[in-house]
């Protein structure tokens, strides 16, 4: 089976750095996914690593490491719109399209 | 650019009642997931098409079904409703690869008194 782990909140300061951390067990691998979702709001993709390495989208980055099945998501110059609940993702390992999410953890910035 | 389209956004039924959602992927995307997320809870996979075929089931409960149609919409049937099916459903559409790329639609909101 597969599982993710993720801190359930993070709460950081206006113009800061977050990092938000993902380990995962998979009995396969296809590539780690990250996805913002704002209260009542749909999830929007952000970022996506199949290989180790950092992906850098502006703000957002993303790392990857599958050595030691850990990824995260780092967010700078944080601004008040982040605040939401952020899910990592990842494929069944069969190969199909089903999609197991972290629980998410939830982003508070504060002024 | 297109988006995904949900209908209805909001939807109350009572027990035991059906209750049928609808999803219009983005244009030119082969796949479709639908997904149920409970207050405070991560989306939950419930069911896949690829190219108008089911390609893999998740948590979806016997009384419910899905079918995606020739003009690649997509529809989730649910019937005897319980208070527990109240949630968020959202229909995510995917193109080619990475399939790790999934938009997903605004959600229809059910609640099940």
């Amino acid at each position: 089976g597969q599982s993710l782990e993720q801190p359930s909140e993070v709460t950081a300061v206006e113009g800061a750095i977050v990092q938000i951390n993902c380990t995962y067990q998979t009995s396969g691998f296809y590539g780690l996914s990250w996805y913002q979702q704002h209260d009542g709001g749909a999830p929007t993709f952000l970022s996506y690593n199949a290989l180790d390495g950092l992906e850098e989208t502006g703000r957002f980055s993303s790392f990857l490491s599958r050595s030691d099945s850990y990824g995260y998501l780092l967010l700078q110059e944080l601004q008040m719109k982040d605040s939401a609940s952020y899910f990592c993702a990842v494929r069944d390992p069969t190969g199909g399209f089903k999609t197991i999410f972290g629980a998410g953890t939830r982003l508070f910035v504060k002024a | 650019a297109a988006g995904v389209i949900q209908s209805p956004r909001h939807l109350i039924k009572e027990k035991r009642e059906t209750a049928t959602l609808k999803c219009y992927p983005i244009p030119r995307h082969d796949t479709v997931y639908w997904y149920q997320q409970g207050p405070g809870q991560d989306p939950q996979f419930l069911i896949s098409f690829y190219e108008k075929m089911q390609s893999d089931k998740g948590s979806i409960p016997d009384r419910f079904s899905a079918q995606q149609f020739s003009d690649y919409h997509s529809e989730l049937n649910m019937s005897s409703l319980e208070l527990g099916d109240s949630a968020l459903y959202f229909c995510a559409s995917s193109l080619g690869a990475p399939r790790d790329t999934q938009y997903f639609g605004p959600g229809t909101r059910l609640t099940v008194l």
